[in-house]
């Protein structure tokens, strides 16, 4: 199985930040990584599909870069709703595998 | 609008079987197929299978010889079916819809049922 390592776990920042969140596939996994947001309560969202497509109605503060081992999640000017825990999935390889998570509140 | 939801019961005794249903709208189980994902308390997502729109489906091994997927279209629905319950079976269960053409992945999520397996 392809080991996902999500880094870092917990995040504290303050609003206007920029705030990077990190995944690391244990094998080659191409762009086929998923980013998706979750508030307390709530479904995932999907954010970023294929490492670097923002998803319909996702705001422009989210982007994601990446491709074969390494890919980041970027907000570029973070928001208070943005308070949320964020995951990342690999569909590049049977059995799909996600992140640990990334915990992210405000200052 | 896309939607998936979850149901089923709360509570499962040690050794009994879990049977859950996800209800889906806006979208048919014909065209798109659903995954179920689980999550244990403080634990990370595990992916455990999936069902094609085919009727085929796919688990994950460390599931597979508890676990069973099945749908009925007509109905919207996709049930998840898994035997032999331990008390590290304790999650959160989730069914997520998967993406078509250039979405990869799954794109939309129900919004979990908790289920809790204890004597």
């Amino acid at each position: 199985d392809i080991q996902m390592t999500q880094s870092p776990s917990f995040l504290s920042a303050s609003v206007g930040d920029r705030v990077t969140i990190n995944c690391k596939a244990s094998q080659n996994i191409n762009r086929y990584l998923n980013w998706y947001q979750q508030k307390l309560g709530e479904a995932p969202k999907l954010l970023i599909y294929n490492a670097n497509s923002l998803q319909t109605g996702i705001p422009s503060r989210f982007s994601g870069s990446g491709s074969g081992t390494d890919f980041t999640l970027t907000i570029s000017s973070l928001q208070p709703e943005d308070v949320a825990t964020y995951f990342c999935l690999q569909h590049n390889s049977w059995p799909w595998t996600f992140g640990g998570g990334t915990k992210l509140e405000l200052k | 609008q896309v939607q998936l939801k979850e149901s089923g019961p709360g509570l499962v005794q040690p050794s009994q079987t879990l049977s859950l249903t996800c209800t889906v709208a806006g979208f048919s189980l014909t065209s798109y197929n659903v995954h179920w994902v689980r999550q244990p308390p403080g634990k990370g997502l595990e992916w455990m299978g999936v069902i094609w729109n085919t009727g085929g489906t796919r688990y994950n091994s460390a599931l597979k010889s508890r676990l069973s997927i099945s749908k009925d279209t007509s109905k919207s629905q996709v049930f998840l079916k898994m035997n032999s319950l331990q008390t590290e079976d304790t999650a959160t269960y989730y069914c997520a819809r998967e993406g078509r053409g250039g979405i990869r992945g799954t794109d939309y999520w129900g919004q979990g049922v908790m289920v809790t397996v204890s004597s």
